[in-house]
Formats: structure tokens, C-alpha cells, sequence
């Protein structure tokens, strides 16, 4: 079946810069897209979200853009700081259809001072 | 953390015995779900809850069943608990995001090591 697709890697960005994770998915039918923070031993937290009418969506220090074309979106973190160490994952769906969320693998972000 | 909390946040148990593991919400959400998380994939979905007494399977639902009397509990049983089911159970709720979207928010936890 389509599913997410997001590498493992671990990103280490030292503090101050700006990170970029990517994510790929499949399903071209997806229309909803969400990433995702997980602090270990932590359950998932919702960061931003994106729908597929924008090319760009901005948050507190974080940014979400999309590329239909490819089929692939990102998460600009700003200014990176200590607290932002962590696994962060996309997340797809369909909108009207809550159960029906996708998930990837996760990129480990590594801040070093 | 959406009002989720979820019991017992670590258990040990053994190959054949049941265990259930509960999650509570306080904010009256009508959808509910249960997630295993395990190294290399991304969050799985088991069971999910539509409200009280409706409920259908996902994506990885051999071996669990689940129960929903009231709202706010929605429970997970390991009928016979087996090793492959250790794992990191997450429960989650969704409320509408800005109106248009349900988006899904996770409770802390349960993680389960079966002997």
C-alpha cells in the first residue's frame, strides 16, 4: 500500500542554524499533512500543518512547505535551539477521513552547542 | 497533551497472560485511537473509536481487541499476550483543526516489554 516514506537519518545542526527535514510520500490522493515532534519517552506532539491548496505554511519559528509536483515536503526550523532535539515525522491524510492518518519513520534532529 | 492520560505507562508482563491497558480523556473527544510504536516504522494504527461502542480495526489489529463504554475510556486488550507485541502503545484523539480538519493528538505512552 502508499504510505509516507521518510528516512532514518539523524540530522545534527549545531545551535543557531536553521534545519531542514524532508519527507516523501506516495499517496497523490493525500490532501492533509502534518509533522509531527517526539521527545524521547514522549508521545507525539503536533507541530504545524499544511494543507494541499498551499505551497507554504509558517509557525512559531517553523516552516512547512509543500511540493505537489514531487510529492514532498519539508520542516524549517528556525534558529535552532537545545530544546528542538528530538525525532520529527510526516504525517499524511485525507481530509474528512481522520482514521485514515500515515505516518513515517522519523528524522532524529541532533542540536549541538 | 489534549487532556490523554494513559495506564499503566510501563508494564512487564509474560507469553500468554492478557493485559489491557487503558487511556482516559477529559475533553469529550468523540474519535479515539490506539497506536503501537516499533523501531523502523512509523506509528501503526490498531483499533480506532468512532464514539461509545463503535469501534473498527486498523491497520495492525491480529491479537488486540478493544472496548469503549463510555466517552472518555477506550481500552486495549492483549487477549494472549506474545513477545512480537512488545512494543510502545500510543493513544490518540482528534478534535477539528481550525474547523476543516480532524488532527490527531497523542497521549505519553504505555510501553509494554512481554517476557
Amino acid at each position: 500500500g502508499e504510505s509516507v516514506g521518510l528516512h532514518l537519518p539523524t540530522l545534527s545542526v549545531q545551535e543557531g542554524d536553521n534545519s531542514i527535514i524532508n519527507c516523501a510520500y506516495s499517496n497523490s490522493a493525500s490532501d492533509y499533512f502534518i509533522w509531527y515532534k517526539q521527545e524521547s519517552g514522549k508521545g507525539p506532539q503536533f507541530i504545524i500543518d499544511i494543507r494541499s491548496n498551499m505551497d507554504k505554511r509558517q509557525g512559531q519559528r517553523v516552516t512547512v512547505l509543500l511540493n505537489k509536483t514531487v510529492k514532498h515536503l519539508s520542516l524549517q526550523i528556525a534558529a535552532t535551539q537545545p530544546g528542538d532535539s528530538a525525532v520529527y515525522f510526516c504525517a499524511e491524510n485525507i481530509i474528512g477521513t481522520a482514521s485514515k492518518l500515515t505516518f513515517g519513520t522519523g528524522t532524529r534532529l541532533q542540536v549541538t552547542l | 497533551d489534549a487532556g490523554i492520560t494513559q495506564s499503566p505507562r510501563h508494564k512487564v508482563t509474560e507469553t500468554g497472560t492478557p493485559v489491557t491497558l487503558r487511556c482516559h480523556q477529559t475533553e469529550n473527544h468523540r474519535y479515539m485511537y490506539w497506536y503501537r510504536q516499533d523501531p523502523g516504522h512509523g506509528l501503526r494504527l490498531i483499533h480506532y473509536s468512532y464514539g461509545v461502542k463503535d469501534t473498527d480495526k486498523g491497520e495492525v489489529s491480529d491479537g488486540y481487541s478493544v472496548s469503549r463504554s463510555k466517552t472518555e475510556d477506550f481500552l486495549l486488550t492483549l487477549e494472549s499476550a506474545t513477545s512480537s507485541q512488545t512494543s510502545v502503545y500510543f493513544c490518540a484523539i482528534s478534535e477539528l483543526n481550525k474547523g476543516w480538519q480532524e488532527t490527531q493528538y497523542f497521549g505519553p505512552g504505555t510501553r509494554l516489554l512481554v517476557l
